[in-house]
């Protein structure tokens, strides 16, 4: 069946543009999750839905960065004023129940020049 | 000091051998434990839970000291495929199941050579 799938693959944008990043999960998938990985670091939490509401939004760094989930499905990632340290691959991933396997999606590249 | 530390690495080894990563984790409310595998530019995929009492899966092992807070993944005969970023995660999901927040290692890279 098919997986998690994220749109852009990559993304190149300018210092202080907004920028979209999108998550279709799993079909059926109730929990979904952002998460930020850095060159040479492992993937770090941002944020994860349950359903519709965030249950979780401990990792977001800043005010820059919000989610949403509107509908319970698909959710975006976006990011205001973006700055070069948000370069990164944003990972999106989502299991069926929190309780359950998270699997995640190829990732958006994002290069903030 | 990281929720989660692992072996740096790289590990350069020889096909057949056997190499072993550590990993600790601060955080003792941590209930659930993972090997992630992610090969280059691609996604993280679960490579197998750890549980108490220590499990395999075919060539890899891995075990958990919770006294410790430390983790251990062992392949043996290692394959060119195993090549990738071995990623240590923790959880506070309970029984043994992810729930919510994921943490990770840094990851360690390993690469099998014929």
């Amino acid at each position: 069946g098919a997986g998690v799938s994220q749109t852009p693959s990559n993304k190149v944008t300018e210092k202080g543009k907004y920028v979209e990043l999108r998550c279709d999960p799993i079909s059926g998938h109730t929990a979904l999750y952002w998460y930020r990985q850095s060159l040479g670091q492992g993937p770090e939490f941002l944020i994860y839905f349950q359903g519709t509401g965030a249950a979780d939004d401990s990792g977001l760094p800043n005010d820059r960065f919000f989610a949403v989930r509107p509908e319970g499905s698909v959710s975006t990632l976006k990011i205001q004023r973006t700055e070069r340290g948000d370069s990164a691959v944003y990972l999106c991933a989502s299991s069926l129940i929190p309780q359950e396997t998270q699997y995640f999606g190829p990732g958006t590249r994002l290069l903030v020049l | 000091r990281k929720e989660v530390e692992q072996d740096p690495g790289p590990f350069n080894v020889p096909e057949g051998a056997t190499v072993a990563f550590n990993c600790t984790y601060s955080n003792s409310a941590s209930q659930s434990f993972f090997w992630y595998r992610q090969d280059c530019r691609k996604e993280p995929k679960l490579l197998m839970s750890v549980y108490s009492s220590g499990n395999e899966d075919g060539r890899f092992t891995a075990q958990l000291n919770r006294a410790s807070q430390y983790i251990s993944l062992l392949i043996r005969d290692s394959k060119l495929s195993d090549s990738a970023t071995y990623l240590c995660v923790v959880s506070k999901g309970a029984g043994g199941t992810s729930y919510g927040k994921l943490t990770f290692g840094q990851g360690t890279i390993l690469t099998v050579h014929p």
